[in-house]
C-alpha cells in the first residue's frame, strides 16, 4: 500500500472549517483513500473514503487532487469533540491487500474554543 | 450501524498470567477480524488477521505461541496473550469486516492490558 504523509499536529478554532491534508504521491490506480480518527482511548471511527471523484457524508468531506496525489478531509464545522488523531490511508481494492489497513502517523486535530 | 464491542474494556493482571480478550461484532457477521495493539503516543500496529473457521495470519514479529487468536464463529474472535509481561503492556483493538462488505472495518472500543 502507498505511504501517506499528514503534518504531526494542526489547530482549529470551534466552529470554523478544519482541512486536514495528506500527501500519497506514490498512491497506484486500484488503491483508496480512506480517513479514520481516534478519539483519545478509543477505536479508530471511520470517517470517509474515495477513489477519485470528492465525496460527501454527514461528518467530512473528502477532496482528492486530479492527479490523486494529495487529497484534504474537510470538517466544515469543527466542534470539540472533534478532538483527535485523524489517520489518511491508502489502501488498494481488498482481495489484492487483505483488507488490511496500515495506520501512519495521523495528525493529532485539537479544535480550540 | 455496526457495532462492535470487547472485553474486557481494561485488565490487570500479574506477570506470568494469561489474559483473553474477547472482540464480538453486534449486528452483523464478521468472516474478518484484525487485531491491533497501540503503544502510549504511537499509532496502531496489526498484529493478525483472522478468518472465520481458519487460522490467523500473524504480521512479521508478532510471536503466535504467545498471541492466540481464535476466530470459531461469525461474531466472536478472542486473542488471548499467553505468560503476559509488563512489556505486553499496551492498548490492545480489534476490527471487524462485514460478510460480503468490503470497503469498511469497523473498530471495537479498545482493551487497556496492564501487566504488573
Amino acid at each position: 500500500d502507498a505511504k501517506t504523509t499528514q503534518p504531526p499536529s494542526m489547530d482549529c478554532a470551534e466552529g470554523r472549517a478544519a482541512n486536514l491534508p495528506c500527501n500519497h504521491s506514490t498512491i497506484s490506480g486500484n488503491e483508496y483513500v480512506y480517513w479514520y480518527r481516534q478519539i483519545h482511548s478509543q477505536g479508530p471511527q471511520y470517517i470517509i473514503h474515495g477513489l477519485k471523484n470528492n465525496e460527501t457524508n454527514e461528518m467530512a468531506s473528502l477532496i482528492i487532487t486530479e492527479d490523486r496525489k494529495s487529497s484534504t478531509l474537510i470538517l466544515p464545522h469543527a466542534t470539540l469533540r472533534d478532538t483527535a488523531v485523524y489517520y489518511c490511508i491508502v489502501r488498494a481494492t481488498i482481495k489484492a491487500a487483505g483488507n488490511k489497513l496500515t495506520f501512519g502517523g495521523g495528525t493529532r486535530v485539537l479544535v480550540k474554543p | 450501524g455496526a457495532v462492535v464491542s470487547q472485553h474486557p474494556s481494561r485488565v490487570i493482571c500479574k506477570s506470568g498470567t494469561s489474559v483473553k480478550i474477547e472482540c464480538r461484532s453486534l449486528d452483523f457477521q464478521a468472516t474478518t477480524m484484525f487485531w491491533y495493539r497501540q503503544f502510549p503516543k504511537q499509532s496502531l500496529m496489526l498484529m493478525a488477521t483472522s478468518n472465520e473457521g481458519s487460522k490467523a495470519t500473524y504480521e512479521q514479529g508478532v510471536e503466535k505461541d504467545k498471541f492466540l487468536i481464535n476466530h470459531a464463529s461469525l461474531t466472536l474472535s478472542t486473542l488471548t496473550v499467553t505468560s503476559a509481561h509488563p512489556e505486553d503492556s499496551s492498548f490492545y483493538i480489534c476490527s471487524a469486516r462485514e460478510a460480503g462488505r468490503v470497503d469498511e472495518q469497523f473498530f471495537g472500543p479498545g482493551t487497556r492490558l496492564t501487566v504488573l
